[in-house]
């Protein structure tokens, strides 16, 4: 069974800009949940979506959004880059989500200038 | 916030000796789950524990969990230089079924297995 795939891999945008970043989850899986990893903050949950709909989000501002479409797949767009948002951006996906194992992919790292 | 709080922050051992990391949270959880980060990469899911188990193995891998201490401890046996990585304890909290996807992570320890 493939695992979690992420692209880009590699990103580089200027302050000001906005990106979108893409996840497609292990084959079944219905919940992708998404991450930021930062050397000062760790790893911090940003939301979670399952048969498109959010149902969770973490503490970060409005300018960090996502969705899912009905193959589950899902992207997450960051407008108005600025540089703390240079980070290695997981994905992760489960069956369900609530109590089940997360598979993450190797995620997308973006550099902003 | 990081609910996971790791122990050691680093470590540093010898191919065959054996590696013990600590992990504690301050929240009920439903299941505590390890992952291994090679540097900078993405993350691979070690070992799945719930709340009502106490110890569970995987090949080298041992983890305990004590819930009323709020701490978990992960040994690897006979270490490689292989096992050279970080590695991070992460909870899902027992919060009346809404935490939905959120994992709550750990600072993570590093571990480096000199050949």
């Amino acid at each position: 069974k493939a695992g979690v795939t992420q692209t880009p891999r590699y990103l580089i945008k200027t302050r000001g800009q906005q990106v979108t970043l893409s996840c497609s989850p292990i084959s079944g899986h219905r919940s992708v949940s998404w991450y930021q990893q930062t050397p000062g903050q760790g790893l911090q949950f940003l939301f979670e979506y399952f048969s498109e709909t959010q149902r969770n989000k973490g503490n970060f501002p409005g300018r960090f959004s996502g969705r899912q479409f009905s193959n589950s797949r899902s992207e997450m767009n960051v407008s108005t880059l600025e540089l703390g948002d240079s980070a290695l951006y997981l994905c992760a996906s489960a069956r369900l989500g609530h109590t089940d194992t997360q598979y993450f992919g190797p995620g997308t790292r973006l550099t902003v200038l | 916030s990081q609910q996971g709080e790791e122990d050691p922050q680093a470590l540093s051992i010898q191919e065959g000796e054996n590696a013990t990391m600590n992990c504690s949270y301050k929240t009920s959880i439903n299941n505590l789950q390890w992952y291994r980060q090679n540097s900078g990469r993405g993350l691979v899911h070690l070992i799945l524990i719930r709340s009502n188990e106490r110890e569970k193995h995987s090949g080298r891998l041992r983890v305990t969990l004590d819930t009323s201490k709020k701490s978990s401890s992960l040994l690897i046996t006979a270490s490689r230089a292989a096992d050279t990585a970080s590695y991070f304890c992460a909870t899902d909290p027992n919060a009346g079924g809404t935490s939905y996807g959120k994992l709550t992570f750990g600072q993570g320890t590093i571990l480096t297995v000199h050949p």
